[in-house]
């Protein structure tokens, strides 16, 4: 039972223009998100978090928005550089434990 | 500081075997968690050792299984393989509860054959 869904397995976007990537999840006690990038042969690294207390946080480039009442995150990259290519997973945390689940990941590629 | 850092990187085995995978968190860091990785499936939660004790467990059947040791140095045992277990085995530290940042190695990749 995936808790934590990416519905778009793959993302294409012009190099200057913003990318979107999207994240659903159904466990309405999730109130800690997270985004990690993976390059190939590497493990993901943190990108970007938010507490449910917010529905915005900004890191540079990186802008991590949350609607709750729609389960629903994005993650808005602008603008975005060949270098952002990688995989982008989401990752939810529960307020009742120390785990995270993750999403199947979106694979973006930004075209120069 | 050293990043996490998993041994081997790359492992092929035949099924019924068992298989041990090795991971050395950061320095200092006390929480060391594994993730199955495979096509299609993202990130699998297996468990999570904090301060040499199982704090959290995933969904897997106890082939599964794994320890911690005193200096935070985490092993993840694989009983009895199958073909379904290949995957990218990946473990993430982070400092004291689990919900703080992980830092991810660059996994072990498992081929059972």
């Amino acid at each position: 039972d995936q808790q934590v869904k990416q519905n778009s397995p793959s993302l294409s976007v012009q190099e200057g223009r913003i990318s979107i990537l999207n994240c659903d999840y159904t466990n309405s006690m999730f109130d800690y998100f997270l985004w990690y990038k993976k390059y190939p042969a590497e493990g993901p690294t943190f990108l970007i978090s938010i507490s449910s207390i917010k529905d915005k946080n900004e890191d540079g480039r990186f802008t991590v928005f949350l609607n709750k009442s729609a389960k629903h995150l994005s993650l808005h990259i602008v603008p975005s550089q060949p270098g952002d290519s990688a995989v982008y997973f989401c990752a939810a945390s529960p307020n009742t434990g120390n785990q995270f689940y993750f999403g199947t990941g979106t694979s973006l590629t930004v075209i120069p | 500081k050293a990043g996490v850092t998993q041994t081997p990187r790359y492992l092929i085995k035949t099924r019924g075997q068992q298989v041990t995978l090795s991971c050395s968190p950061i320095s200092g860091h006390r929480s060391v968690s594994w993730y199955q990785q495979t096509p299609g499936q993202g990130l699998q939660f297996l468990f999570e050792y904090f301060s040499e004790t199982q704090r959290n467990k995933g969904n897997f059947p106890g082939r599964f299984s794994g320890r911690q040791f005193s200096n935070s140095r985490s092993e993840m045992n694989v009983s009895t393989l199958e073909l379904g277990d290949s995957a990218l085995y990946l473990c993430a530290s982070s400092s004291d509860s689990s919900r703080d940042t992980q830092y991810f190695g660059p996994g072990t990749r498992l081929t059972v054959l």
